[in-house]
């Protein structure tokens, strides 16, 4: 099982540009989440999803989209990038509202300049 | 506002010795608290976890005890060994009638377990 992939794992973004962080998952999981890790922080939740057609804000939405029409699939749009968005991205997936059961993908890493 | 903190940014522990990793948050209506272990270029994985209606739980080498009065919970890793040289996040959630997926993270301790 790949579990849960993320792509692209490196990427350089110019001020303004846009880009899409994929991420999917083969564990037919209900429940997709969205975290960034900044340098020396802690992980914090961007979006998070409880199954296809229905996501939820978290704690640090602004200045991302999230979509969910697959129960696969949970892209994390960046319209408009800003340095304040370099961080690391993880994606993660569990089949219930339990925490204990989310599984983390490996993370793409962002740099906006 | 940091409601989950990690004091220590790093530990160094002897292998065979105990590690200690300390957390405090400041949010009193956290009832749910966990820990993750994260190497370099992976997704954080699941450790322990405990409920607020506990004061201990124990899982193998791997014990955190949680002090609701003083708001602070430690993970106790008995014997340490080198494979355990990682860094260690805290968590905390409301347990919102089961669920406990909002997780609030701590900034993370880095150990590092010495041969």
């Amino acid at each position: 099982n790949a579990g849960v992939t993320q792509t692209p794992k490196f990427r350089i973004l110019k001020i303004g540009q846009s880009m899409t962080l994929q991420c999917t998952q083969d564990m037919n999981h209900n429940y997709m989440y969205w975290y960034r890790q900044d340098p020396g922080m802690g992980l914090k939740l961007i979006y998070y999803s409880v199954g296809a057609g229905i996501t939820d804000k978290g704690e640090v939405p602004n200045g991302y989209n999230v979509s969910r029409s697959t129960t696969e699939d949970f892209p994390l749009r960046l319209e408009l990038a800003a340095p304040s968005q370099t961080s690391v991205y993880f994606c993660a997936s569990s089949y219930s509202s339990r925490a204990e059961t989310q599984y983390f993908g490996p993370g793409t890493r962002l740099l906006v300049l | 506002d940091q409601q989950v903190k990690q004091n220590s940014p790093s530990l160094s522990v002897q292998e065979g010795r105990i590690s200690i990793l300390n957390c405090d948050y400041t949010n009193s209506m956290f009832d749910y608290f966990l820990w993750y272990k994260k190497y370099p270029a992976e997704g954080p994985t699941f450790l322990i976890s405990i409920s607020s209606i506990k004061d201990k739980n124990e899982d193998g080498r791997f014990t955190v005890f949680l002090n609701k009065s003083a708001k602070h919970l430690s993970l106790h890793i008995v014997p340490s060994q080198p494979g355990d040289s990682a860094v260690y996040f805290c968590a905390a959630s409301r347990n919102y009638g089961g669920a406990t997926n909002k997780l609030i993270f701590g900034t993370g301790t880095l150990l590092a377990v010495q041969p």
